[in-house]
């Protein structure tokens, strides 16, 4: 079976200071990768998405960017936070195939405060 | 642009009551789909029901049921004789391919389903 997981479970950062999120998947080869933020209201946006090592698509321009480095790790990233990066960030991975119909499977999270 | 709609923000039910949550699309593409999620107090999002366009027929899962209306582009969900343990906030949403493979799921602002004794 699948799993998937995230790390850490909750930051809390500065203003100004770097951010790393980790997403690895288990028990499959080449899913979709996705990160979304789920702010405060509960909306969930999506950030980036790949479907496959070095492929990254942003989906909102923004002070984030993300990086896969192997097939099943997916990292989102921030060079400067902003207070307005706070929130819960979701990983989330689906079976590889296009067509719109894939359900996507999602981690924990990473619940992130930025002072 | 997609659009997903949940009208209710917060419903309280007594345990056993049924109850129906809410939920409205907005698509130009004929071919989508649709998606039900709960997110209960710990934060991971679970995985519930996947509905295609061509697929009318309502579908029952134990205690959880779907009446999807291409007519009136709304995807209800129903919990009947709930639980203490469903309370949650339930999310649906609707797929979107993306150029090159994968997906975006664009999401509702969520149901605050408590169910209380």
């Amino acid at each position: 079976s699948q799993t998937i997981h995230q790390w850490p479970a909750t930051l809390v950062q500065p203003v100004g200071s770097p951010l790393s999120l980790e997403c690895t998947v288990e028990g499959t080869s080449n899913p979709n990768l996705y990160w979304y933020r789920q702010a405060a209201g509960r909306g969930l946006q999506l950030l980036f998405y790949s479907v496959g090592i070095g492929q990254i698509s942003s989906e909102v321009p923004q002070n984030l960017s993300a990086s896969r480095p192997q097939d099943r790790q997916f990292i989102l990233s921030s060079k400067k936070l902003l207070l307005s990066d706070s929130g819960f960030y979701l990983c989330a991975w689906s079976f590889p195939s296009g067509g719109g119909y894939n359900e996507q499977f999602f981690g924990p999270g990473t619940r992130l405060t930025v002072l | 642009a997609q659009k997903v709609t949940q009208a209710q923000t917060e419903i309280s039910v007594v345990e056993k009551e049924d109850v129906t949550l809410d939920c409205v699309y907005e698509t130009r593409d004929t071919t989508y789909y649709l998606f039900w999620y709960k997110q209960p107090p710990s934060g991971e999002l679970v995985f519930l029901i996947r509905r295609n366009s061509f697929d009318e027929q309502n579908e029952i899962s134990g205690r959880y049921s779907w009446n999807f209306q291409k007519s009136t582009s709304s995807f209800n969900f129903t919990i009947t004789a709930s639980q203490v343990v469903d309370s949650a906030v339930y999310f649906c949403a609707l797929s979107e391919a993306r150029p090159g493979g994968g997906n975006k799921l664009t999401f509702g602002t969520g149901t605050q389903l408590k169910v209380e004794l």
